[in-house]
Order: structure tokens, then C-alpha cells, then sequence
């Protein structure tokens, strides 16, 4: 298997843009989480799925966040409108089943200027 | 899920073991421990976990105290490539996997 898969691996957008990042999770994992890390927040939780549902999305700063998983093999995160505080790293993460080891992505550089 | 206290940065020697000690004082009888480390530019990458018994992989080796308020990680023969940020979460092992990170512990290994 080639892992969780993140799309794109770098994003510079202008303020105000809406970006969307997208993940392709691990064949047959039915949980997937999405992170942000900043220098100075750390690895933070924004929202995680099973079976495609969304399950807490607690840790989503605000309404310009959105993600969704229309089915099993992709999920997307969307920022509208983006700004420059939601510069960071996001990473991707998924696992087979709620108490497995969870395999992260490379994540996505986004940077907004 | 309990919180872990790790020290923020350690050094060791190429070839010599590394021991990263993690303080988790509040942990409950259902929160396993685990392990996880980020090489720069990359993504988390799991190493080991753990309830109450030591546990060892092809990675690393896990000791649990008995009461289970601190672990130790052990990476037997460190080398260039363990040099990151390595985390100590816990976290209940059933009704979700909300891995929530910490710090971490920043591993200089040294030639």
C-alpha cells in the first residue's frame, strides 16, 4: 500500500482564496483524522471520521473550516476564505480500526500571504 | 485523555541506547501509552504502545511501571535517522482513537 496520500504537498495562496486540501486514507482504515501544526500550537486534532461520519470536530478553529469524506477513499478539508493565521502543516492520518496504530500523511505546507 | 509530561530535548550517542522517559501520573486503567515520532519534514510515524506490560517491536522496547504513572522508551542502538521529535501519548483504548499530542521529546542523536 503507498501509505495516506496528501494532495498537494505545498499550497502558497492569497488571503481571502478558499483552499482545499485532500487525503486519500489507507485501504480498508475506517477512521480518519486530520491535523494542523504550527510552531506554535503543535499537533493539533481538528476533526476525525469513521465510516465516513464525522465524529468530533471540536478541535475545527472556526466556520471557515469544513472537511468532509464522501466515501471511503477520500476526504477533503476545505478553508473559505483563508487567511494568514491558517498557515501550517496539515496532515492526513488513518487507521483500520479505533484502537490500531494511526499511519499519518506527508503532509500539506499551506501558506497564506 | 491524561496528560503526559516529557523533558523537551535530549542528546545520545550513535550506537548507544537511548532511554526517553515520559510521566503520565493521571493515567487511567483503560488509557494505553503510546509512542509516536516525527522526523523533520515528515509526518508522525507510530513506534510501539502499551497497557501494563513491557512491550519491545523491531523498533523500540516499551517499560511500563507497575503502577503505571511513568514509561520509558528505548531505542537499543540509536542512530542518525532516530534523530526527532518523539511523543508520548495516552489515550483510551476503546470508543475512538483521539490521539492528542503533546510536546514531545526532541532526540539529538550525536556521531
Amino acid at each position: 500500500d503507498a501509505g495516506v496520500i496528501q494532495s498537494p504537498r505545498h499550497e502558497v495562496t492569497e488571503m481571502g482564496q478558499e483552499v482545499t486540501l485532500r487525503c486519500k486514507p489507507i485501504s480498508g482504515h475506517d477512521y480518519l483524522f486530520w491535523y494542523r501544526q504550527t510552531m506554535m500550537r503543535g499537533l493539533e486534532l481538528l476533526i476525525y471520521f469513521n465510516n465516513n461520519v464525522p465524529i468530533d470536530d471540536s478541535g475545527m478553529p472556526e466556520d471557515r473550516f469544513s472537511a468532509k469524506m464522501p466515501n471511503a477513499s477520500f476526504s477533503t478539508l476545505k478553508i473559505q476564505p483563508s487567511e494568514p493565521r491558517d498557515s501550517a502543516v496539515y496532515f492526513c492520518a488513518s487507521s483500520r480500526t479505533s484502537n490500531t496504530e494511526a499511519f499519518f500523511g506527508q503532509g500539506t505546507r499551506l501558506t497564506v500571504v | 485523555d491524561a496528560k503526559t509530561t516529557q523533558p523537551t530535548s535530549m542528546d545520545c550517542a550513535e550506537g548507544r541506547a537511548a532511554n526517553l522517559p515520559c510521566n503520565h501520573s493521571t493515567i487511567s486503567g483503560n488509557e494505553y501509552v503510546y509512542w509516536y515520532r516525527q522526523i523533520h519534514s515528515q509526518g508522525p510515524q507510530y513506534i510501539i504502545h502499551g497497557l501494563k506490560n513491557n512491550e519491545t517491536n523491531e523498533m523500540a522496547s516499551l517499560i511500563i511501571t507497575e503502577d503505571r504513572k511513568s514509561s520509558t522508551l528505548i531505542l537499543p542502538h540509536a542512530t542518525l535517522r532516530d534523530t526527532a521529535v518523539y511523543y508520548c501519548i495516552v489515550r483510551v483504548g476503546a470508543a475512538g482513537n483521539k490521539l492528542t499530542f503533546g510536546g514531545g521529546t526532541r532526540v539529538l542523536v550525536k556521531p
